[in-house]
């Protein structure tokens, strides 16, 4: 099984300049995520999709959006980049919502200059 | 509000030592609580969760956790550290909105 699945790995962007995280998961969970990691911060919630059809700000949301393509597919969007969004991003799922386990991408690396 | 700290940033350990992770919390009602690891370059792994029932949970690779309620923690213990065991641990509990809150991470090195 391939489990949780974020492309790209890696990505430079100028400031200003938009691009889209992909993540897509393929043990039928029902809820999606997605955290940024940062040095000392840990993961913070940018925005979560309890069930398909419904996303929600979590702890940062501002600056990103989001997208419940359908149950397998959750993207987060960065309209205009900024510095401050440098950081590794990780997509999880869990079957459902709450205290259920976690499942993570590998994570995509993004640079903004 | 809802928090979470693990007041190490650093965890030094020689390999066959006993190691401990510390974590104390502050969430409404009754917690969930997790711990998960992550390996260099690697997203997050579950290793182990309390929900309820016995105080002393058992989870991956020869890890426990004791949750301790008066005191609002839930270290992570292993009695015999490896080598392999070198990465960053969080402690995560559940807060009552339906999400995981994250520490900032204690990263355990575990020297020969």
């Amino acid at each position: 099984n391939a489990g949780v699945t974020q492309t790209p790995k890696f990505q430079v962007l100028k400031t200003g300049q938009s691009m889209t995280l992909q993540c897509a998961q393929d043990m039928n969970h029902n809820s999606m995520y997605w955290y940024r990691q940062d040095p000392g911060m840990g993961l913070r919630l940018i925005y979560y999709s309890a069930s398909e059809g419904t996303t929600d700000k979590g702890e940062v949301p501002n600056g990103y959006n989001v997208s419940r393509l359908n149950k397998r597919e959750f993207s987060l969007r960065l309209e205009s980049a900024a510095p401050s969004q440098t950081s590794v991003y990780f997509c999880a799922s869990s079957d459902v919502s709450g205290a259920n386990v976690l499942t993570f991408g590998a994570g995509s690396r993004l640079t903004v200059l | 509000a809802q928090s979470v700290a693990q007041p190490e940033d650093q965890v030094n350990v020689a390999e066959g030592n006993p190691l401990t992770v510390k974590c104390t919390y502050s969430v409404s009602g009754n917690p969930y609580l997790f711990w998960y690891v992550q390996y260099p370059n690697r997203g997050l792994q579950f290793l182990l969760k309390y929900i309820t029932g016995d105080n002393l949970v058992k989870g991956s690779y020869g890890f426990e956790a004791e949750f301790n309620k008066s005191q609002t923690s839930f270290h992570l213990k292993k009695p015999s550290a490896l080598v392999s065991d070198s990465a960053l641990y969080f402690c995560a509990p559940y807060n009552q909105g339906g999400k995981l809150i994250f520490g900032q991470g204690t990263e355990l090195s575990v020297k020969p």
